[in-house]
Order: structure tokens, then sequence, then C-alpha cells
């Protein structure tokens, strides 16, 4: 059964560092998401991406993140200068469309801001 | 701000009860809710989507969607020690771009 992956399942950086998430979403998707899970509470929304452009971007999505696809497989998400509050689980998912927009998730990568 | 309400719990049952689990929603204009498993440590995994009001089966597992309360909730039948998980309910935006989460409720089954 396809999957989403993604790599590193740990990155520790220290703080001020860029670092960059690799995602490979399930091969006949066309959405592609990140999120994030900080320590005990919610999975929260960052950003949604199609057709290479972002879609949608929450709040939390600020100058210091960016999003990308650089190939016809992977979706990356790059921190510039990561803060000690980055530290978090974040998980890729993606969708063949909107409506519904039935997401399958990774199984994510722990971010360690030291 | 969009949010999505869900009881904490722990919700404990015996294994072969009916667990039920529920969700309210303020977005009035979200069209499509989604009830993810969550074990500790590891990613969401979609159990299932409804849209439409009334109920959607799918095994031991029924979604049930009110709109005009703006309220979701599962059932989970015969419940297994297995299920003992976190739930999460999740709402899409307008768009269908977005999946805002509530925090999840978290079942324990016993044997």
């Amino acid at each position: 059964e396809p999957e989403v992956t993604q790599t590193p399942s740990h990155q520790v950086t220290q703080m001020g560092q860029e670092v960059i998430l690799r995602c490979v979403p399930i091969s006949n998707h066309l959405y592609f998401y990140w999120y994030r899970q900080i320590l005990g509470q919610k999975v929260e929304f960052l950003v949604s991406f199609y057709n290479n452009e972002i879609s949608e971007k929450s709040e939390i999505f600020d100058d210091q993140f960016s999003v990308e696809r650089p190939d016809g497989s992977n979706f990356t998400l790059k921190i510039r200068s990561t803060k000690l509050e980055d530290s978090a689980m974040y998980f890729c998912a993606s969708s063949v469309g909107t409506t519904p927009n039935e997401q399958f998730f990774g199984p994510g990568t722990r971010l360690t801001v030291l | 701000q969009k949010e999505v309400e869900q009881n904490s719990g722990p919700l404990s049952v015996p294994e072969g009860a009916i667990a039920s689990l529920n969700c309210t929603y303020s977005d009035r204009g979200s069209q499509s809710f989604f009830w993810y498993r969550q074990y500790s440590g590891k990613s969401p995994e979609l159990i299932m989507f409804i849209y439409s009001n009334g109920d959607k089966e799918d095994g031991r597992f029924t979604a049930q969607l009110n709109k005009a309360s703006q309220y979701v909730s599962l059932l989970i039948r015969d419940s297994q020690p297995s299920d003992s998980a976190t739930y999460l309910c999740a709402v899409s935006n307008q768009a269908g771009t977005a999946l805002i989460f509530g925090k999840g409720t978290t079942l324990s089954v016993s044997s």
C-alpha cells in the first residue's frame, strides 16, 4: 500500500541553524501539507501546497518557514533560523484532491532545537 | 478562530463494549469531517471521513454527522484493547486546503 515517507526521523539542531525536513508524498497525490504537533498538544496546520504554489498557510507559517517541491517526488519544509519553540513533531501529508481532502500522514520528523 | 472541540478523556470502556467519541466544530461552512487514530509517538492514521448528514459505517466504526448542531461523533463497536489510542477529530476548511484538529480523546479499552 502506498504511503507517505519522511526523512530524517529525528533531527537535532542548534538554535539559529537552518533545517530542511523532507517528505515523499504518495505518488498520485496532488496536494501536499505540513503539520506540526508540539509534545502533548494538538496537531496544527502549517501550510498546503498545490501545483507548485502555496494554497493556504496558517499564522504559524511565518517568514522563517518555506516549502518547495524541488523535483517530481520530494516536498520539503525549510526552517531558516530555528527557535527553541520550533521543537515538535512535523508531519507531512498528501491527498488526491480537496473535496473531500482525505489526507494521509507520514510517520513524522521529530525536531529538537537546543 | 475556527475551533474543534473534543472531550480529552480518558474514556475507559471494557472489551466488547461500544465506545462513543464526540466532537463539535465552530465553522458552519465546513464540509468534510475526519476521524484519525493516533497511537502514542506515532502519526495520525485516517479511520474514516463523512460529509453528509447522518451515519456512515465502516466495519466496527460508525461516524455520525449533524451539521445543524455542528456535531460529529464516532462509535466503535466491539471495542478491543488494540483500539486504545487517542482519537482525533478533524474538520476541513471551506476550501478543502487545511484540516483543523481537535485535541483528541484518549480511549482506553480494558480486557
